[in-house]
């Protein structure tokens, strides 16, 4: 069945510095591609999505990539700041646009 | 809008006993999803709903679980009888299809219920 595998399910950085989570989906039929931060004690909300149209997509400090071919996107932090602590869920859309969920990356921001 | 309603918050109740969560979706949704989240096994879809239909529910873990939604603004989810290990974060998400540069489907979550079953 269709599938999404997320790495790693843990990530420290320092602050500052970048921070990479990787997402490999199994649907080749998928074109929508979420990411998800979920604060503790919160609500899983969008911070970036990309379509299967383009490759890459930047917002401030955050972007995501994606490589059709291979079948894998990635999100992609720049200059790490405390209050990017969170789990961060991948998706990716499936039939009936359903989105099928990566495990999460818990990412924690040293100081 | 104010977003995706959920009630209660937080529940605690005792084994065998029946509880209903309640969602409201957001204003002119024709999605919404019912979601369980633990620390064991994640974001778990239970069963989604497409203009009140409901069309995917191999999510529901047990007969114990059922889901209506009786109108295009209500949505509940009961378990019946509750078990311990029920005991999970309930989410609740709606959303409408979009079409840019082809469909898309952006979920907008609950705050969620804390449900506890002693």
């Amino acid at each position: 069945g269709e599938n999404v595998e997320q790495h790693p399910s843990t990530l420290s950085v320092q602050e500052g510095d970048s921070a990479v989570i990787k997402c490999t989906y199994s649907d080749s039929a998928s074109n929508y591609f979420p990411w998800y931060k979920q604060e503790l004690g919160k609500r899983p909300q969008l911070i970036i999505d990309i379509r299967s149209n383009v490759g890459e997509k930047k917002d401030q400090r955050i972007a995501v990539t994606l490589n059709k071919t291979a079948k894998h996107f990635s999100l992609h932090i720049t200059e790490t700041q405390p209050e990017d602590s969170a789990v961060y869920f991948c998706a990716a859309s499936i039939r009936d646009y359903q989105l099928i969920w990566g495990a999460g990356t818990k990412l924690i921001i040293k100081p | 809008d104010a977003g995706v309603i959920q009630s209660p918050r937080h529940e605690v109740t005792e084994m065998g006993q029946e509880v209903t969560l309640r969602c409201k979706p957001i204003s002119g949704h024709d999605y919404l999803f019912w979601y369980r989240q633990t620390m064991m096994r994640g974001l778990e879809l239970l069963i989604y709903f497409n203009n009140n239909v409901p069309i995917d529910d191999s999510g529901m873990p047990e007969d114990r679980f059922s889901a209506k939604m009786p109108n295009a603004s209500f949505s509940t989810l009961k378990i019946q009888p509750s078990e311990p290990r029920d005991s999970a974060v309930y989410f609740c998400a709606s959303s409408s299809l979009r079409w840019t540069s082809g469909p898309y489907n952006e979920q907008f979550f609950g705050p969620g219920t804390r449900l506890t079953v002693l």
